[in-house]
């Protein structure tokens, strides 16, 4: 099965740079996602990594490193409408290609 | 009007009782799935379709049943509700395999309490 690990809570300042970093363990790995969630509302895509390497959209960037297992999501010049849970997503092949499978989440306090 | 539309977007029903989730979708995507999730929890995958002929089961699907009526339709159902159902259910869509096939586009949600 599949299984990722990512820290429950982040807390951070106005205008710093924050990092969420996602383990994962899986078979028939495609790649890895990043969503953005404010209190239960839909989940919304940030970014998708299926080569190692960095993704840089705006101020939002993933990282990948597959030999590792191990992903990150960087948010640069915190805003306080940051404020939300994160989740990274595993998408793999087992056993059926196309499916994702989420983390717990990282709750991201921002504090002026 | 939403890409993605659930409905109810908020349901109160009783043990036992029989329970319906709607997701329709406006984007043409092949792929639909339905995710719960409870509190301070990740997302789990339910069931899953790739098109109307091809449905899935996902990693919780004791309990749930699912039908896809249409390219554009997912239905969800709670045959016989319990309070452990009790949660926010997602609808969700993607392309298949191709550009785009990575996002999934999320509806807002529809939450079940279960007395």
């Amino acid at each position: 099965g599949q299984s990722l690990e990512q820290p429950s809570e982040v807390t951070a300042v106005e205008g710093a740079i924050v990092q969420i970093n996602c383990t994962y363990q899986t078979s028939g790995f495609y790649g890895l996602s990043w969503y953005q969630q404010h209190d239960g509302g839909a989940p919304t895509f940030l970014s998708y990594n299926a080569l190692d390497g960095l993704e840089e959209t705006g101020r939002f960037s993933s990282f990948l490193s597959r030999s590792d297992s191990y992903g990150y999501l960087l948010l640069q010049e915190l805003q306080m409408k940051d404020s939300a849970s994160y989740f990274c997503a595993v998408k793999s092949g087992e056993p059926r290609a196309g499916k994702s499978t989420f983390g717990d989440g990282t709750t991201l306090t921002v504090k002026p | 009007d939403a890409d993605v539309t659930q409905t109810p977007r908020n349901r109160i029903t009783k043990t036992g009782k029989r329970i319906m989730l709607e997701c329709s979708q406006t984007k043409g995507h092949d792929r639909m799935y339905w995710y719960r999730q409870d509190p301070g929890l990740g997302l789990r995958l339910i069931y899953y379709s790739f098109d109307v002929k091809d449905i899935n089961k996902g990693e919780i699907s004791d309990g749930y049943s699912v039908s896809r009526q249409a390219q554009a339709k997912f239905s969800l159902s709670l045959e016989s509700a319990i309070p452990n159902q009790t949660a926010l259910y997602f609808c969700a869509t993607s392309p298949k395999p191709g550009w785009g096939a990575n996002v999934l586009t999320f509806g807002a949600g529809s939450r079940l309490t279960v007395l």
